[in-house]
């Protein structure tokens, strides 16, 4: 079974940094290609990141040069690395699995919350 | 304000059919596959329609969509109480300047 499970949410204060992880299971990350999604508070679903599974990364304007996304094959997981946090990061952020050829997310995580406040 | 354009809201009763509409662009939904997704906030949202009118196993056939031109629509027939959720279209956007990926801004159903 394909799953997706996201952990590495909390309290954070504007400025700091934060990792996220996403453990999958029944599919290897290093062959596919993966993205974060985050829906802030009252708020619908924004696209955040994807990487390929050749390494290729793309970012949202809003995020670019503060978040990093990467994998690690050996852990088949996902991370998110965050930094320079603002309070509109606050949002439940989920891990998916992307189907490149014809482009859509086929498994979802159930997300972990991030709250930026001081 | 969301590339890909979705009313807010949208609402029937049940065992009635809805439509939900996603507008877009030649450079995202002119030219690219369409997917919809289902979500009830704080849960994992759900794969409902992928390459514009495809279903993906387990989703039932009274979920279906299609596209013409720059929009896309996503149908749900014989509506039930446990369809009350928030609807994202989705599509890549080949412009160069513009995100890879695009949601629109999300139908929140109402089965009354």
């Amino acid at each position: 079974e394909v799953q997706l499970v996201e952990s590495g949410g909390g309290l954070i204060q504007p400025g700091g940094s934060l990792r996220l992880s996403c453990a999958a299971s029944g599919f290897t990350v290093s062959s596919n290609y993966m993205s974060w999604v985050r829906q802030a508070p009252g708020k619908g679903l924004e696209w955040v990141s994807l990487i390929y599974s050749g390494g290729t990364t793309y970012y949202a304007d809003s995020v670019k040069g503060r978040f990093t996304v990467s994998k690690d094959n050996s852990k088949n997981t996902l991370y998110l690395q965050m930094s320079s946090l603002r309070a509109e990061d606050t949002a439940i952020y989920y891990c998916a699995k992307y189907f490149g050829p014809l482009h859509y997310f086929d498994c979802w995580g159930q997300g972990t919350l991030v709250t930026v406040s001081s | 304000q969301s590339v890909l354009t979705q009313p807010p809201s949208v609402s029937a009763a049940p065992g009635q059919k809805v439509t939900i509409s996603c507008s877009g662009s030649s450079s995202n939904i002119g030219n690219n596959y369409v997917s919809w997704y289902q979500h009830l906030p704080g849960t994992a949202p759900k794969l409902l329609i992928y390459d514009n009118n495809k279903r993906p196993s387990g989703i039932p056939d009274r979920f279906s969509g299609s596209k013409s031109g720059t929009s896309a629509t996503l149908g749900i027939t014989g509506l039930q109480t446990g369809d009350e959720a928030d609807y994202y279209c989705g599509t890549w956007d080949s412009r160069l300047s513009a995100l890879p990926w695009v949601f629109g801004g999300g139908t929140k159903l109402t089965v009354l």
